[in-house]
This record gives structure tokens, sequence and C-alpha cells, in this order.
């Protein structure tokens, strides 16, 4: 089973800072995803990734496959980013995924 | 609206009953899944379904039944309640199982067994 851990658990930012929230596997992966799930409960697909970087907004998703790890950064980070942010590998056969902890981000205005 | 949805959104319910929580959704994905979310496990697969009239289990199916006849609808049942249960569930769909897709949710269901 692929082990996914993520940092930081808990993570406070005032507004305006950047932020790196961190996801690390233990098996090699044909793809990794970021989930932001907010309070009201609702989960988010953000980013699917297999390599290199992708852009959304002020959203930015890193892979490094050999080194197996995965960041996800936030510029000018705004309380409305205040959400649990989750990701998730899928498994050997590849019909299911494991999920990471989730990082919980407050963002203080 | 297109997209996934779960219903009931809030559920309690006592030990030993049965309850259905429903998933339908409108894109014709081929995949879907349940999972439950928990303090201190995060989210996990309950089952899978590759296809209608196809079902697999995933890492905590124990007491669960689910069925897939049509594509669109992904029920979950508890058969037999337990606090156990006691969770918020999400319903997800994709259009393929192998991570290669992104994966769309429900909003949730948060279900209290009593």
């Amino acid at each position: 089973k692929n082990e996914v851990e993520q940092s930081p658990q808990n993570l406070t930012a005032q507004e305006g800072e950047f932020i790196t929230i961190n996801c690390s596997y233990s098996v090699g992966i044909s793809a990794l995803h970021w989930l932001q799930q907010h309070p009201g409960g609702g989960i988010v697909s953000l980013f699917m990734l297999s390599s290199g970087k992708k852009k959304h907004g002020r959203l930015i998703a890193t892979i490094n496959i050999q080194e197996k790890h995965s960041s996800l950064h936030i510029t000018a980070s705004h309380p409305r980013d205040s959400a649990v942010y989750i990701c998730a590998v899928p498994n050997n056969a590849g019909n299911m995924l494991t999920f990471g902890g989730g990082t919980r981000l407050m963002v203080k205005p | 609206d297109a997209g996934i949805t779960q219903s009931p959104r809030y559920k309690i319910t006592e030990t030993g009953r049965q309850v259905t929580l429903m998933c339908h959704q409108t894109w014709s994905h081929s995949y879907m899944f349940w999972y439950r979310q928990d303090l201190g496990h995060g989210l996990r697969l309950i089952y899978y379904s590759a296809a209608a009239d196809i079902t697999d289990k995933g890492e905590v199916p124990d007491g669960y039944v689910v069925s897939r006849s049509k594509t669109e609808n992904f029920p979950l049942t508890l058969e037999s309640a337990t606090r156990s249960q006691t969770s918020v569930y999400f319903c997800a769909s994709s259009e393929s199982g192998r991570g290669g897709r992104k994966a769309f949710f429900g909003q949730g269901t948060r279900l209290t067994v009593v």
C-alpha cells in the first residue's frame, strides 16, 4: 500500500503570505491529485499531475517523480483559501486512491 | 444541474436500522466510488464500481452493500447500522479508475448512528 504523508498538518498564515504544503508518497505513481475541502465539507479536485508543474490562478502544484514528492503552493494567500488540502495517489493497480491526512490551512486577514 | 449529487445531506438513524445513501451523477462517468471520512483516518474507500453491474471492495467494506444497476446511480446501503459507521460519506465519480483522471466529489452525507 502506498503510504502518503502530508506536512504540515496545520498551518496558519497571514493574508498575503506564500504558502507551501508538502506531500510524500512511498511507491511510484502515475499521477497525483490535490484536493481542497472547504469548511462546508465539499471536496473539489484542484490538480492532477504526473510530472513537472501545473498552475491555476494563485495555486501552483509541482511534482518530483524521482523524489516521490509533491508540493502545493499558494501565492498571495487570502482568507478564502482557508480549507483542508489533501493529496491523493493511486494504488499499484490504479483502481483506487490513497489519501494523505490533509493539511488544515487558516489564512488570517 | 449537471454534476454529482448525494442524498440525504444529513441523516440520523438508530443502531440496527438499514439505511441507504444515494449518489447520482450526470456525466456518464464509468467509475464511481464511496468513501468515508473520519477524524484521524482521512478519506477511506468503502466500495467502487468500474461500470454498471461491476463493483468491488475498497479498504473498509464490512457492513456496507452497494449496487450499480444504472451507470448514473451508485447507492450505498448500511445493512444494520452501527455507531462505528457514524461518519461523513462522500461519493465520487471519474472517467477512469486508474488515477489518471480527475475525480469529482459529491457534497457528502453526514450520517449519525445513535
